[in-house]
C-alpha cells in the first residue's frame, strides 16, 4: 500500500516551453501532497504544499507563477513549470501524506527535468 | 529552528559491518523521526522511522536509537551489504494539520564494499 506514481519519468524540452508533472497517489486518498525539488548529491528542496482543493502553499524563494500547482483531486496533484529555462533542469519529486497517525509522506520515484 | 544537520556526508563500509549515521535537531516540537533511502534516480523510500516516546526501534537490519535530552538520532544497519549503497536522508516533522512538513537532513552516500 501508500504507493505514488509520477507521470513522466523523464522529460526533456525548449527553452520557453511548459513541462506538466503528475503525482497520483494510487491507493490511498491524500489531502496533502508536496513536491520537492532536487540537485545532484543534494538533499531535497521543499517546493510547496499542496491541499486538495484550495491554493498551494509556497516556499520562500518559489516563484508561485513559475511553478504552478494544481491539486484538483484527493489522488493527483499537478506541477507546471512554466515558461522552462535551462536553470529549471533538475529532480522533481512529489510525495503524498497519508492520512492518520503522523501523516507519514511516501514519495514519488521523481521525474527528470531536462531544458536544453 | 528547523534545521536537521546530518553526519557523516559519506560513509564506507566493508561488507558485513555496521553501518552509523546520526543527526541532530534544535527544533523540541518535532515528535516523528522518519528515515528515508534513495537510490540514484529513484525517489526516497521511507524504510523507518521512529517517535519520542521511544528509545530504539528495530526493523530487521535498520535500527534507529533516539536520544530525546541530546536531540539526536541515529541509524544503524547491522550486516551491511552491497545492496545498501545508497543515500539515506534523514527528517523531522512536527504532526500538525498543515500535513506533517518534512525537514530533511544533508544526506549520506553509503558504500558497503564486497
Amino acid at each position: 500500500g501508500a504507493v505514488v506514481s509520477q507521470h513522466p519519468s523523464w522529460v526533456i524540452c525548449k527553452s520557453g516551453t511548459s513541462v506538466k508533472i503528475e503525482c497520483r497517489s494510487l491507493d490511498f486518498q491524500a489531502t496533502t501532497m508536496f513536491w520537492y525539488r532536487q540537485f545532484p548529491k543534494q538533499s531535497l528542496m521543499l517546493m510547496a504544499t499542496s491541499n486538495e482543493g484550495s491554493k498551494a502553499t509556497y516556499e520562500q524563494g518559489v516563484e508561485k507563477d513559475k511553478f504552478l500547482i494544481n491539486h484538483a483531486s484527493l489522488t493527483l496533484s499537478t506541477l507546471t513549470v512554466t515558461s522552462a529555462h535551462p536553470e529549471d533542469s533538475s529532480f522533481y519529486i512529489c510525495s503524498a501524506s497519508l492520512p492518520g497517525s503522523y501523516n507519514e509522506q511516501f514519495f514519488g520515484p521523481g521525474t527528470r527535468l531536462t531544458v536544453l | 529552528q528547523q534545521q536537521v544537520k546530518q553526519s557523516p556526508q559519506s560513509l564506507i563500509v566493508q561488507k558485513g559491518g555496521i553501518s552509523i549515521i546520526n543527526c541532530a535537531y534544535e527544533n523540541t516540537a518535532f515528535d516523528y523521526f522518519p528515515w528515508y533511502q534513495q537510490f540514484p534516480g529513484k525517489g526516497p523510500a521511507l524504510l523507518i522511522a521512529i517517535r519520542p516516546d521511544v528509545s530504539e526501534k528495530k526493523e530487521g537490519r535498520f535500527t534507529i536509537s533516539f536520544n530525546k535530552s541530546a536531540k539526536q538520532f541515529s541509524l544503524h544497519i547491522m550486516d551491511s551489504q552491497p545492496g545498501d549503497s545508497a543515500t539515506y536522508f534523514c527528517a523531522a516533522s512536527v504532526n500538525n494539520n498543515a500535513g506533517n512538513m518534512l525537514t530533511f537532513g544533508g544526506g549520506t552516500r553509503l558504500m558497503v564494499k564486497p
